[in-house]
């Protein structure tokens, strides 16, 4: 079974600042990792995957992920927030099933 | 270009009412994926389909229906039988396999009256 954790269910930050949104997974297999982002009254829209090549993966608008095996986790950052950031967050695993458990998001808040 | 095109945007329903919301996709995807959003619950699968002719439940299909006549549309009614139907509804797609990553429309969000 499939499990995504993701700590903190808003995470707010001054604009220029670091952006670090956290989540941990559980699985048996090794598993697909992603993430994506939701604007109000809009669908999700992927910002990067992790599929078992690079541990450190680069996505859209400046954000990466890094892959920890060890910690079991796979949180966003962004070394600098802009306001346009400010979004709903949701990291999902995919393992041997197709179907991707998500976490339960992350609300991103940037003060100016 | 292509993409999913979730219709209407927004939705109201009247008490012992059934509502049906449209999804098409033309990204030639096999798979399909109806969503139900609460705040603060992430998403719950309600439906899932890999193929034409061919859907399964979901966590919370109950008070749901779903059709897969044709690759491209996966409507999904909602019926009288689902008792608190308030929510952001999210069609998504992904091509058949696993660990795919998937593509969502713009939902549809659906009150009661």
């Amino acid at each position: 079974a499939q499990s995504v954790t993701q700590l903190g269910s808003h995470v707010s930050v001054s604009e220029g600042a670091l952006v670090l949104l956290r989540c941990n997974y559980s699985s048996s297999v090794p598993p697909y990792l992603f993430w994506y982002v939701q604007y109000p009254n809009q669908g999700l829209q992927l910002l990067l995957k992790y599929t078992s090549a690079a541990t450190l993966v680069k996505g859209i608008n400046g954000f990466e992920a890094e892959f920890k095996k060890s910690e079991t986790s796979f949180h966003l950052t962004k070394p600098s927030a802009h306001m346009s950031d400010a979004a709903e967050y949701f990291c999902a695993s995919s393992g041997g099933s197709y179907i991707p458990t998500f976490g339960r998001g992350t609300s991103l808040i940037v003060h100016p | 270009d292509g993409g999913i095109t979730q219709s209407p945007k927004y939705l109201f329903r009247k008490e012992g009412q059934n509502v049906t919301l449209s999804c098409e996709q033309n990204l030639n995807h096999d798979a399909m994926y109806w969503y139900r959003q609460d705040p603060g619950q992430g998403l719950r699968l309600i439906y899932y389909s890999q193929i034409v002719n061919d859907f399964q439940k979901g966590d919370i299909a109950e008070g749901y229906s779903v059709s897969r006549e044709k690759k491209e549309s996966f409507p999904l009614t909602v019926t009288s039988a689902q008792k608190n139907p308030t929510a952001f509804y999210l069609c998504a797609s992904s091509i058949e396999g696993n660990r795919r990553p998937q593509h969502f429309g713009d939902g549809t969000r659906l009150s009661i009256l």
